[in-house]
């Protein structure tokens, strides 16, 4: 499978902590990006880093790229209540920018945020 | 309209009956995809659209799983002849083309529960 995989699976932490998911993959990727999902509800995309980038940043996001591990992480400063969601990354391994196709997720990490 | 919409948002059907998905994506996006997603796990792809065109298939999309997109705007997703084991929530997604490295942007989803 090409499926990639998020640790923790489940994390708990208290309001104001950081939280941080890691997230691996298996073989050369344009693009991860990373989602998140409250219960039952539809992914909201949050950041997008393309292959020839290192690190990221949006708001209170911190994403980095490893591409000679095959990995990524998700950090999520000052974390509030808000925050509690599942977080799925999901890669592109579409051979050319803007080539389209599927996204390949991972199982996701199940943020808890406790205030 | 400011985002991909989905309709219905639940389905409940017996065994042995035929469901019709409906998603409308975001109006300037020519790509269209569909998710299957069940609980604790990631969405998994099951199709994609470039405008009318059906560009890519997944291997779990059986004989039982149909999707157009005659137009190449709105989609839709059949089942036929339903089973328990297709129980789970159905996601729509879009991107736009040109000058994007292939955000996706998700509906709220149909769940789908089979008796």
């Amino acid at each position: 499978s090409q499926q990639g995989e998020e640790d923790p699976q489940a994390l708990s932490i208290q309001e104001g902590e950081n939280a941080t998911m890691n997230c691996s993959y298996k073989t050369s990727i344009n693009n991860l990006q990373w989602y998140r999902q409250n219960s039952g509800r539809g992914l909201v995309h949050l950041i997008l880093i393309r292959s020839n980038e290192r690190e990221k940043h949006s708001g209170r996001l911190r994403v980095t790229l490893d591409t000679s591990k095959k990995s990524s992480s998700l950090l999520i400063t000052a974390s509030r209540a808000a925050d509690t969601a599942s977080y799925f990354c999901a890669t592109d391994f579409s051979r050319v920018y803007n080539q389209g196709g599927k996204l390949i997720f991972g199982q996701g990490t199940e943020l808890s945020v406790k205030p | 309209d400011t985002g991909v919409s989905q309709d219905p948002r639940h389905k409940i059907t017996k065994r042995g009956q035929n469901v019709t998905f409906r998603c409308d994506p975001i109006s300037e996006h020519n790509r269209l995809y569909w998710y299957r997603q069940t609980l604790g796990q990631g969405p998994e792809f099951l199709t994609y659209f470039q405008n009318e065109a059906q560009l890519e298939k997944s291997r779990l999309l059986s004989d039982r799983f149909s999707a157009e997109r005659p137009k190449g705007s709105f989609s839709t997703l059949e089942i036929q002849r339903t089973e328990q084991g297709d129980s789970a929530m159905y996601l729509c997604a879009s991107s736009a083309g040109q000058g994007t490295y292939n955000e996706q942007f998700f509906g709220p989803g149909t769940r789908l529960t089979v008796l």
